[in-house]
């Protein structure tokens, strides 16, 4: 079965301390990962993206993610959070069916 | 570009009352898509469409229902509202090729509907 698994539902760090947040998939194909950001209210901002090519991808607002096809992972990281940066994150797989399964969300607090 | 809007922000419904969530999307995307999201859940898919004339069912499909009559509109009809259907609504769009590449899909600010 295609999932995506999100284990901490919440996360609180302080501003400047480095963040990860973890993502597990299960997709029986070649698959590409999303993570986005949904700020209280509002609707969802891609954050970064994974289709092809170099593990490692980069995306807007200091944040990158790596892709591990060995853990079936995809996590999320931040070298120093802002307290901007306080929102839920999700992950999300797709593939040639061009269909989203998100997981649950995290919710990111940040301690000045 | 606006990208994808959607009307309205908030509504009540009362049980067995029926209403048209409106979603529009002016970037001429072919694929769109309808969510629910719940505490805890994170997104389902209600139903997608893969261009105008063209919808299939995601998920959670019961209770609702869709159109497709032009690129840029895709709205979703509740007919007999229940308090299950208390959620937040967000359609998306995306684009993809006839050679399958597949881009991300951008979302609306929501609807929050809630059934009493």
């Amino acid at each position: 079965a295609q999932s995506v698994t999100q284990p901490d539902i919440h996360i609180t760090v302080s501003e400047g301390a480095s963040l990860e947040l973890r993502c597990n998939y299960s997709y029986g194909a070649t698959p590409y990962l999303f993570w986005y950001v949904q700020s209280p209210g509002q609707g969802l901002q891609l954050l970064l993206k994974y289709f092809s090519g170099d593990t490692l991808v980069q995306g807007i607002k200091g944040f990158e993610a790596e892709f591990k096809r060995s853990q079936s992972s995809f996590n999320l990281r931040k070298p120093s959070v802002h307290w901007s940066d306080a929102a839920e994150y999700f992950c999300a797989v797709g593939g040639a069916t061009n269909k989203l399964i998100f997981g649950t969300g995290t919710l990111l607090a940040v301690q000045p | 570009n606006a990208g994808v809007t959607q009307t309205p922000k908030f509504r009540i419904l009362k049980i067995g009352q029926s209403m048209t969530l409106q979603c529009t999307q002016d970037m001429n995307h072919n694929y769109m898509y309808w969510y629910r999201q719940d505490p805890g859940m994170g997104l389902k898919l209600i139903y997608y469409s893969v261009g105008a004339g063209i919808t299939d069912k995601g998920e959670v499909p019961n209770g609702y229902n869709v159109s497709r009559s032009t690129t840029e509109d895709f709205p979703l009809r509740l007919e007999l509202a229940a308090p299950s259907q208390t959620s937040v609504y967000f359609c998306a769009s995306s684009y993809s090729s006839l050679a399958g590449i597949y881009n991300e899909q951008f979302f609306g600010p929501g609807t929050r509907l809630t059934v009493l």
